[in-house]
């Protein structure tokens, strides 16, 4: 059974860098996108950004290039990157494997989310 | 970016009722749209993906229809473990959205 597990600070200064990575156990990485979704109050559930087990990557504009998300397959986890964090970065994130085998596109397995607050 | 209407925001409804969520897009996304299920504390769990298809364990009380821009999903017999918030996903094109949500609250 695949599970997910985000790990990291809970507590990020104000203008600093979010971390936080994202363990799979019990399958591979390869050939799935894998994903972090976040959720504050204010903005409900937000899709940040995939990484593909290749490298590749899509992020959402809306976080104005502040992302960058990666992939170690030797380890088999993902990375999330968050620069110049403000207030409104504080909210639970999530991984999340995407499935995009036709006519399957979902989100088939989360981790238990971890909440972030940006504060000084 | 696509924009996602969800409705109600919330509704009260009692065991054994018949519940229906719409979620309507910003453009014609096809039949590229799922509904997850999150409980309090708890991460999102797919309930249904491209508009119909019901996913592995999830009880067959749950089903999905629409195409295009509008969505419905439907409980026909709402059972205690069923109050939870509800979400729409698009699937169809990049930045993925998400609905707002529905809370689905005992009556």
């Amino acid at each position: 059974q695949v599970q997910l597990r985000e790990s990291g600070p809970g507590l990020v200064k104000p203008s600093e860098t979010l971390s936080l990575t994202c363990t799979v156990s019990g399958g591979s990485i390869s050939n799935y996108y894998w994903t972090w979704i976040r959720q504050s109050p204010g903005m409900g559930l937000e899709w940040i950004g995939y990484v593909y087990y290749t490298g590749s990557t899509n992020y959402n504009p809306s976080l104005n290039s502040r992302v960058t998300i990666s992939v170690d397959t030797s380890q088999n986890q993902f990375s999330l990157n968050v620069n110049s964090v403000t207030a409104a970065d504080t909210a639970v994130y999530y991984c999340a494997r995407r499935v995009t085998t036709k006519p399957m596109y979902c989100f088939d397995h989360w981790g238990p989310g971890i909440l972030v607050t940006v504060s000084s | 970016a696509i924009q996602m209407t969800q409705s109600p925001s919330s509704l009260s409804a009692s065991v054994g009722d018949r519940v229906t969520i719409t979620c309507r897009t910003s453009q014609d996304i096809k039949s590229d749209l799922g509904w997850y299920q999150q409980k309090p504390g708890k991460a999102p769990k797919i309930l249904i993906y491209t508009t119909s298809y019901l996913q592995s364990g999830v009880p067959s009380r749950f089903s999905g229809s629409g195409s295009g821009t509008d969505f419905t999903l439907t409980i026909s017999s709402l059972q205690p473990e069923d109050f939870a918030t509800y979400y729409c996903l698009q699937d169809y094109t990049y930045p993925l959205t998400f609905g707002q949500g529905t809370k689905v609250e005992i009556k």
